[in-house]
């Protein structure tokens, strides 16, 4: 089980756009509909922000979306605000009941 | 409100043993999956194992498999990892988290499991 790839970091100014990206293999990512996003603040438990590739559990705001295309899952926050400012991971079911996570991101909020 | 407790967490010698417990509360805990995510301080997350609803079936992470067993009490509202021969690779913040599926809905705060020394 390799790890998904994210990039290492990302910025944006508040109220801009930007994306993350996750990238699998055929046998995970681009396999399954089951991808998820997490964030995670400093010394906190991880939160699910995105569920099957797209979804948005109740609470969740609008500006944070999520796609896929082939082996590649995207997290789009839009209107950036300073409390986005966090890591993010991508996770996706790598099948054989296993799942694997992507290595983080860390946005930052100029 | 859902509410996910680990605990049993500490300092254990390599080649050592610990068993961590997860004590749920506010959801119907029979009917969901139950998953361990590990996390090195200042690192990424890796999925450890997961329990189905009855803990007929398990899955493992290919690091732990054959070292680490996951099981449940349902009466109890309780996820279990028994961990033994640990390596000092296993240290981490472990977290127990629930969900339908393969996705987390809702995540504990974690315990500390130090292996040294």
């Amino acid at each position: 089980q390799s790890a998904l790839t994210q990039p290492r970091s990302v910025s944006g100014s508040p109220g801009q756009s930007v994306t993350i990206s996750c990238t699998g293999t055929s046998s995970d990512v681009g396999g399954y509909n089951y991808v998820s996003w997490y964030q995670q603040h400093p010394g906190k438990a991880p939160k699910l922000m995105i569920y099957d590739v797209s979804k948005r559990p109740s609470g969740v705001p609008d500006r944070f979306s999520g796609s896929k295309s082939g082996n590649t899952a995207s997290l789009t926050i839009s209107g950036l605000q300073a409390e986005d400012e966090a890591d993010y991971y991508c996770c996706s079911y790598a099948g054989s009941y296993k799942v694997v996570f992507g290595g983080g991101t860390k946005l930052t909020v100029l | 409100e859902v509410q996910l407790v680990e605990s049993g967490g500490g300092v254990v010698q390599p080649g050592g043993s610990l068993r961590l417990s997860c004590a749920a509360s506010g959801f119907t805990f029979s009917s969901y999956w139950m998953h361990w995510v590990r996390q090195v301080p200042g690192r990424g997350l890796v999925w450890v194992s997961r329990s189905n609803t009855d803990g007929s079936g398990t899955s493992y992470a290919d690091s732990v498999k054959g070292r680490f067993t996951a099981s449940r009490d349902n009466a109890k509202n309780t996820l279990y990892l028994q961990m033994n021969s640990l390596r000092a690779e296993d240290t981490a913040v472990y977290y127990c988290a629930m969900g339908p599926s393969y996705q987390f809905d809702n995540w504990g705060q974690g315990t500390l499991v130090t292996v040294s020394s």
